[in-house]
Protein backbone atom coordinates (compact mmCIF):
# COMPACT_ATOMS: atom_id res chain seq x y z
CA UNK A 1 0.00 0.00 0.00
CA UNK A 2 1.19 3.50 -0.63
CA UNK A 3 2.48 5.59 2.19
CA UNK A 4 3.36 9.02 3.02
CA UNK A 5 6.21 10.38 5.31
CA UNK A 6 6.78 13.76 6.76
CA UNK A 7 10.31 14.87 7.82
CA UNK A 8 9.36 18.16 9.44
CA UNK A 9 7.45 17.76 12.34
CA UNK A 10 7.57 21.59 13.67
CA UNK A 11 8.37 24.37 11.39
CA UNK A 12 8.99 28.27 12.72
CA UNK A 13 8.69 31.01 9.94
CA UNK A 14 9.04 34.56 10.40
CA UNK A 15 6.48 36.51 7.97
CA UNK A 16 7.23 36.70 4.50
CA UNK A 17 9.63 33.64 4.71
CA UNK A 18 9.71 31.08 1.81
CA UNK A 19 8.08 27.80 2.99
CA UNK A 20 9.46 24.51 1.76
CA UNK A 21 7.75 21.17 3.59
CA UNK A 22 9.05 17.83 2.57
CA UNK A 23 6.59 14.90 2.12
CA UNK A 24 7.82 11.89 0.40
CA UNK A 25 5.91 9.03 -0.95
CA UNK A 26 7.12 4.96 -1.35
CA UNK A 27 6.44 3.52 -4.72
CA UNK A 28 3.28 2.16 -5.53
CA UNK A 29 2.23 2.43 -8.99
CA UNK A 30 -0.41 5.81 -9.99
CA UNK A 31 0.91 8.16 -7.96
CA UNK A 32 -2.10 10.65 -6.77
CA UNK A 33 -0.81 13.35 -3.78
CA UNK A 34 -2.46 15.72 -1.67
CA UNK A 35 -1.93 18.37 1.00
CA UNK A 36 -4.76 19.09 3.18
CA UNK A 37 -4.34 21.72 5.61
CA UNK A 38 -6.02 21.67 9.51
CA UNK A 39 -6.10 25.82 10.64
CA UNK A 40 -6.43 25.77 14.56
CA UNK A 41 -9.85 24.63 15.85
CA UNK A 42 -10.70 23.50 12.13
CA UNK A 43 -11.28 20.73 9.91
CA UNK A 44 -9.27 19.50 7.23
CA UNK A 45 -9.28 21.22 4.34
CA UNK A 46 -7.62 20.41 0.77
CA UNK A 47 -5.13 22.14 -0.52
CA UNK A 48 -4.43 20.73 -3.57
CA UNK A 49 -3.66 17.60 -5.40
CA UNK A 50 -1.88 15.98 -8.02
CA UNK A 51 -3.34 13.27 -10.39
CA UNK A 52 -0.75 13.41 -13.59
CA UNK A 53 0.34 15.55 -16.19
CA UNK A 54 2.02 18.95 -14.85
CA UNK A 55 4.24 18.38 -11.83
CA UNK A 56 3.90 21.38 -10.57
CA UNK A 57 0.33 22.06 -9.23
CA UNK A 58 -1.07 24.88 -7.54
CA UNK A 59 -3.39 25.04 -4.88
CA UNK A 60 -5.51 27.77 -2.92
CA UNK A 61 -3.95 30.39 -0.44
CA UNK A 62 -1.22 30.67 -2.66
CA UNK A 63 0.07 27.28 -1.87
CA UNK A 64 2.20 24.92 -4.43
CA UNK A 65 3.34 21.62 -5.23
CA UNK A 66 5.60 19.69 -7.19
CA UNK A 67 5.92 16.47 -8.17
CA UNK A 68 9.32 15.23 -8.67
CA UNK A 69 9.14 11.52 -9.40
CA UNK A 70 13.00 10.29 -9.05
CA UNK A 71 12.86 11.59 -5.80
CA UNK A 72 9.78 10.33 -4.98
CA UNK A 73 8.71 13.58 -3.23
CA UNK A 74 5.89 15.98 -3.26
CA UNK A 75 7.52 18.88 -0.75
CA UNK A 76 4.35 21.88 -0.42
CA UNK A 77 5.76 25.49 -1.18
CA UNK A 78 5.18 28.85 -0.82
CA UNK A 79 7.23 31.96 -1.75
CA UNK A 80 5.72 33.74 1.77
CA UNK A 81 4.32 33.03 4.47
CA UNK A 82 1.86 35.20 6.49
CA UNK A 83 0.34 34.60 9.84
CA UNK A 84 -2.39 33.51 8.81
CA UNK A 85 -0.77 30.53 7.68
CA UNK A 86 -0.29 29.14 11.13
CA UNK A 87 -1.84 25.48 10.45
CA UNK A 88 -0.47 21.75 10.69
CA UNK A 89 -0.21 20.46 6.95
CA UNK A 90 -0.84 16.65 6.51
CA UNK A 91 0.77 15.04 3.08
CA UNK A 92 -2.00 12.36 2.32
CA UNK A 93 -2.36 9.42 -0.20
CA UNK A 94 -5.25 7.76 -1.47
CA UNK A 95 -5.91 3.70 -0.84
CA UNK A 96 -7.26 1.48 -3.51
CA UNK A 97 -10.45 0.29 -4.06
CA UNK A 98 -13.41 2.33 -4.73
CA UNK A 99 -14.43 3.70 -1.20
CA UNK A 100 -10.50 4.94 -1.33
CA UNK A 101 -9.49 6.13 2.27
CA UNK A 102 -6.87 8.79 2.78
CA UNK A 103 -3.63 7.92 4.42
CA UNK A 104 -2.21 10.58 5.97
CA UNK A 105 1.58 11.76 6.97
CA UNK A 106 2.58 12.62 10.63
CA UNK A 107 1.95 16.57 9.59
CA UNK A 108 4.08 19.20 10.09
CA UNK A 109 3.16 21.95 12.71
CA UNK A 110 4.09 24.87 11.22
CA UNK A 111 4.00 28.23 13.43
CA UNK A 112 4.49 31.94 12.04
CA UNK A 113 5.45 34.05 13.63
CA UNK A 114 4.75 38.44 13.05
CA UNK B 1 -20.83 25.87 0.88
CA UNK B 2 -22.12 22.51 2.01
CA UNK B 3 -20.37 20.98 5.17
CA UNK B 4 -20.75 17.93 6.93
CA UNK B 5 -21.36 18.43 10.79
CA UNK B 6 -20.38 16.86 13.93
CA UNK B 7 -22.13 16.40 17.03
CA UNK B 8 -21.48 16.82 20.39
CA UNK B 9 -17.71 18.78 19.53
CA UNK B 10 -16.75 17.66 23.12
CA UNK B 11 -17.70 14.35 25.00
CA UNK B 12 -15.59 13.50 28.05
CA UNK B 13 -16.72 9.98 29.19
CA UNK B 14 -15.75 7.30 31.99
CA UNK B 15 -13.88 4.19 30.64
CA UNK B 16 -16.03 1.17 30.27
CA UNK B 17 -19.06 3.59 29.73
CA UNK B 18 -20.66 3.52 25.93
CA UNK B 19 -20.05 6.63 23.32
CA UNK B 20 -21.38 7.21 20.36
CA UNK B 21 -20.49 10.07 17.91
CA UNK B 22 -22.99 11.78 15.24
CA UNK B 23 -22.07 13.03 11.91
CA UNK B 24 -24.52 14.47 8.89
CA UNK B 25 -22.33 13.74 6.08
CA UNK B 26 -23.07 16.26 2.87
CA UNK B 27 -26.71 14.91 1.71
CA UNK B 28 -26.14 13.73 -1.89
CA UNK B 29 -22.71 12.34 -1.01
CA UNK B 30 -22.52 8.38 -0.87
CA UNK B 31 -19.33 7.29 0.88
CA UNK B 32 -18.74 7.91 4.74
CA UNK B 33 -16.08 7.98 6.87
CA UNK B 34 -14.52 7.72 10.29
CA UNK B 35 -10.97 9.18 11.03
CA UNK B 36 -9.26 9.82 14.35
CA UNK B 37 -6.64 11.84 15.07
CA UNK B 38 -5.00 11.07 19.00
CA UNK B 39 -3.07 14.04 20.38
CA UNK B 40 -0.18 15.15 18.76
CA UNK B 41 -0.25 12.03 16.28
CA UNK B 42 -1.61 11.67 12.74
CA UNK B 43 -4.79 11.10 11.14
CA UNK B 44 -5.48 7.63 10.78
CA UNK B 45 -7.82 5.84 9.08
CA UNK B 46 -10.40 3.77 10.79
CA UNK B 47 -13.76 3.23 8.68
CA UNK B 48 -15.36 3.66 5.59
CA UNK B 49 -19.52 3.23 4.81
CA UNK B 50 -21.14 2.90 0.98
CA UNK B 51 -24.07 1.16 0.25
CA UNK B 52 -25.09 0.56 3.23
CA UNK B 53 -22.06 -1.52 4.46
CA UNK B 54 -18.24 -1.44 5.70
CA UNK B 55 -16.23 -1.14 2.71
CA UNK B 56 -12.66 -0.97 4.81
CA UNK B 57 -11.55 -0.77 8.24
CA UNK B 58 -8.33 -0.58 9.79
CA UNK B 59 -6.80 -2.88 12.27
CA UNK B 60 -7.80 -0.20 14.88
CA UNK B 61 -11.63 -0.05 13.85
CA UNK B 62 -12.14 -3.74 16.48
CA UNK B 63 -15.10 -5.30 18.18
CA UNK B 64 -15.74 -2.47 20.15
CA UNK B 65 -16.82 0.01 17.33
CA UNK B 66 -19.42 0.28 14.80
CA UNK B 67 -20.89 2.31 12.55
CA UNK B 68 -24.52 2.84 11.33
CA UNK B 69 -26.48 5.32 8.96
CA UNK B 70 -29.78 4.50 10.77
CA UNK B 71 -31.47 7.09 8.42
CA UNK B 72 -30.61 9.31 5.54
CA UNK B 73 -29.19 11.58 6.77
CA UNK B 74 -26.79 10.68 9.85
CA UNK B 75 -24.10 8.12 10.00
CA UNK B 76 -22.54 7.29 13.29
CA UNK B 77 -20.12 5.82 15.24
CA UNK B 78 -20.24 3.66 18.55
CA UNK B 79 -17.46 2.59 20.78
CA UNK B 80 -18.91 0.06 23.32
CA UNK B 81 -16.96 -0.14 26.04
CA UNK B 82 -14.47 2.63 25.93
CA UNK B 83 -10.60 2.47 26.85
CA UNK B 84 -8.70 5.58 27.98
CA UNK B 85 -6.46 5.08 24.44
CA UNK B 86 -9.72 6.12 22.90
CA UNK B 87 -8.82 9.71 23.85
CA UNK B 88 -8.88 11.15 20.52
CA UNK B 89 -10.26 13.75 18.08
CA UNK B 90 -12.68 12.25 16.09
CA UNK B 91 -13.69 13.27 12.33
CA UNK B 92 -16.28 11.72 10.12
CA UNK B 93 -15.95 12.66 6.09
CA UNK B 94 -17.73 11.68 3.29
CA UNK B 95 -17.64 12.58 -0.13
CA UNK B 96 -19.97 11.93 -3.81
CA UNK B 97 -18.52 9.41 -6.51
CA UNK B 98 -15.78 11.82 -7.12
CA UNK B 99 -12.42 11.09 -6.24
CA UNK B 100 -10.75 10.23 -3.05
CA UNK B 101 -9.24 13.91 -2.40
CA UNK B 102 -12.88 15.48 -2.66
CA UNK B 103 -13.58 13.49 1.26
CA UNK B 104 -15.66 16.55 2.73
CA UNK B 105 -14.28 16.62 7.06
CA UNK B 106 -16.01 17.58 9.89
CA UNK B 107 -15.18 19.67 12.39
CA UNK B 108 -14.31 16.57 14.92
CA UNK B 109 -15.35 15.56 18.03
CA UNK B 110 -13.06 15.59 20.97
CA UNK B 111 -13.31 12.28 23.00
CA UNK B 112 -11.56 12.26 26.41
CA UNK B 113 -11.98 9.25 28.54
CA UNK B 114 -11.12 9.42 31.95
Amino acid sequence: AQSVSQHNHHVILSEAASLELGCNYSYGGTVNLFWYVQYPGQHLQLLLKYFSGDPLVKGIKGFEAEFIKSKFSFNLRKPSVQWSDTAEYFCAVPGEGTASKLTFGTGTRLQVTL
Amino acid sequence: EPEVTQTPSHQVTQMGQEVILRCVPISNHLYFYWYRQILGQKVEFLVSFYNNEISEKSEIFDDQFSVERPDGSNFTLKIRSTKLEDSAMYFCASRDTQGPETQYFGPGTRLLVL
